[in-house]
């Protein structure tokens, strides 16, 4: 049974740009979350998704910020125009419900030049 | 104030120690209590749940004090690969689900 699985592991954009990362959960699990991890911080949760809907955006930053999870396909987090500071690690995490154990993908390392 | 706190060490131990990390919250609606493992740049794993009643798993023992808001990990006979980053987190449960927060991590070295 595969893990949740994230890509690209590794992502080089320069500012201004476009990101695209994506996220597919584990097998039977509907429910993902984004969170992101800065240089020497802990994780910071961004948005809770279940299945094309948005559940809890509380996290996310205002403006150039989206995500979706369509029924079909991978989560996506779009990140617009980037900024040397979104160079983080983007972690996706998925479950089974909404209050339930919550597995990690290897995340996507966001690197702005 | 951070809504979880911890020390972000590093704790430098050598092998066979015992070694105690302590986290405290802010949110008291705070119902779930996690310890989670990160190894360098790789994703954090689940290490143990944590119970008002106390819980052990091998060489592992989590406690939670609701009164202080503490929770506690404490590790016995330390191996290398003990080696990681320890992220005490918590959730506050609402209706529609589940936010996880994360401290920002203690570093816990074992050495030979």
């Amino acid at each position: 049974n595969a893990g949740v699985m994230q890509n690209p592991r590794h992502l080089v954009r320069r500012r201004g740009q476009e990101a695209r990362l994506r996220c597919s959960p584990m097998k039977g699990h509907s429910h993902v979350y984004w969170y992101r991890q800065l240089p020497e911080e802990g994780l910071k949760f961004m948005v809770y998704l279940q299945k094309e809907n948005i559940i809890d955006e509380s996290g996310m930053p205002k403006e150039r910020f989206s995500a979706e999870f369509p029924k079909e396909g991978p989560s996506i987090l779009r990140i617009q125009q980037v900024v040397r500071g979104d160079s983080a690690a983007y972690f996706c995490a998925s479950s089974t419900g909404g209050k339930n154990i919550q597995y990690f993908g290897a995340g996507t390392r966001l690197s702005v030049l | 104030r951070k809504e979880v706190e911890q020390d972000p060490g590093p704790f430098n131990v050598p092998e066979g120690a015992t070694v105690a990390f302590n986290c405290t919250y802010s949110n008291s609606a705070s119902q779930s209590f996690f310890w989670y493992r990160q190894d360098c740049r790789k994703e954090p794993k689940l290490l143990m749940s944590v119970y008002s009643s106390g819980n052990e798993d091998g060489r592992f023992t989590a406690q939670l004090n609701r009164a202080s808001q503490y929770i506690s990990l404490l590790i016995r006979d330390s191996k290398l690969s003990d080696s990681a980053t320890y992220l005490c987190v918590v959730r506050t449960e609402k209706e529609y689900g589940n936010k996880l927060v994360f401290g920002a991590g203690t570093i816990l070295r074992v050495k030979s």
